[in-house]
């Protein structure tokens, strides 16, 4: 079956390290996405990217990076600079850049501080 | 620029009761409308769509029509089960755009 999946389930992070979270796409996809969702709270755009080797800053990209050097790939580094991490992080893909195309997401990764 | 304002939650409700949660959305042009549903630890599923005024878009005895009149996305579903207890998140997205707006979430909890 076609779709996404995030690795690892959880996550856990030192002080000063750098972690990266996984997210793969079998569904011949353009486009890919991540949000930060914390506790009781919607979702907040961090990257996306609508095609290989280019990628966009969303609405809270300090302290995350990411690249997309395959099309099924769109791993995202929370780098030691993003003081909060610790939250439940969804990636999603879509078809293409129309307007009626919903995104599809994965199951997420919680990340939490050690 | 775009939005989407849900009603706050969470709404409680008992088995079999009927089910409205309220979404209402601000955008140029004649945007997609979409309903998630997040259980419990896991991502979003797309729960309906619906892609030009007066659709309704339908799945698992959910319903939403699309309003341009009211600019309205109103979720309802006749009879609720204890198992559609999640979070549901009504978004829209603009025609030749990249993004999705999503509104804040609304937690529905059923009981028996």
């Amino acid at each position: 079956d076609g779709g996404i999946t995030q690795s690892p389930k959880y996550l856990f992070r030192k002080e000063g390290q750098n972690v990266t979270l996984s997210c793969e796409q079998n569904l011949n996809h353009d486009a890919m996405y991540w949000y930060r969702q914390d506790p009781g709270q919607g979702l907040r755009l961090i990257y996306y990217s609508q095609i290989v080797n280019d990628f966009q800053k969303g609405d809270i990209a300090e302290g995350y990076s990411v690249s997309r050097e395959k099309k099924e790939s769109f791993p995202l580094t929370v780098t030691s600079a993003q003081k909060n991490p610790t939250a439940f992080y969804l990636c999603a893909s879509r078809l293409q850049i129309s307007g009626n195309q919903p995104q599809h997401f994965g199951d997420g990764t919680r990340l939490s501080i050690l | 620029g775009d939005s989407v304002t849900q009603m706050e939650g969470p709404v409680t409700l008992s088995e079999e009761a009927f089910l409205t949660i309220n979404c209402t959305y601000t955008a140029t042009g004649y945007p997609s409308l979409f309903w998630y549903v997040q259980y419990p630890g896991e991502g979003l599923q797309l729960l309906l769509k619906a892609t030009k005024a007066d659709d309704k878009g339908s799945n698992k005895g959910f319903e939403a029509t699309y309003r341009k009149e009211t600019t309205s996305f109103h979720l309802e579903k006749g009879s609720v089960q204890v198992s559609d207890s999640a979070v549901y998140f009504c978004a829209l997205s603009g025609y030749n755009t990249d993004k999705l707006i999503f509104g804040t979430g609304t937690r529905l909890q059923v009981f028996p």
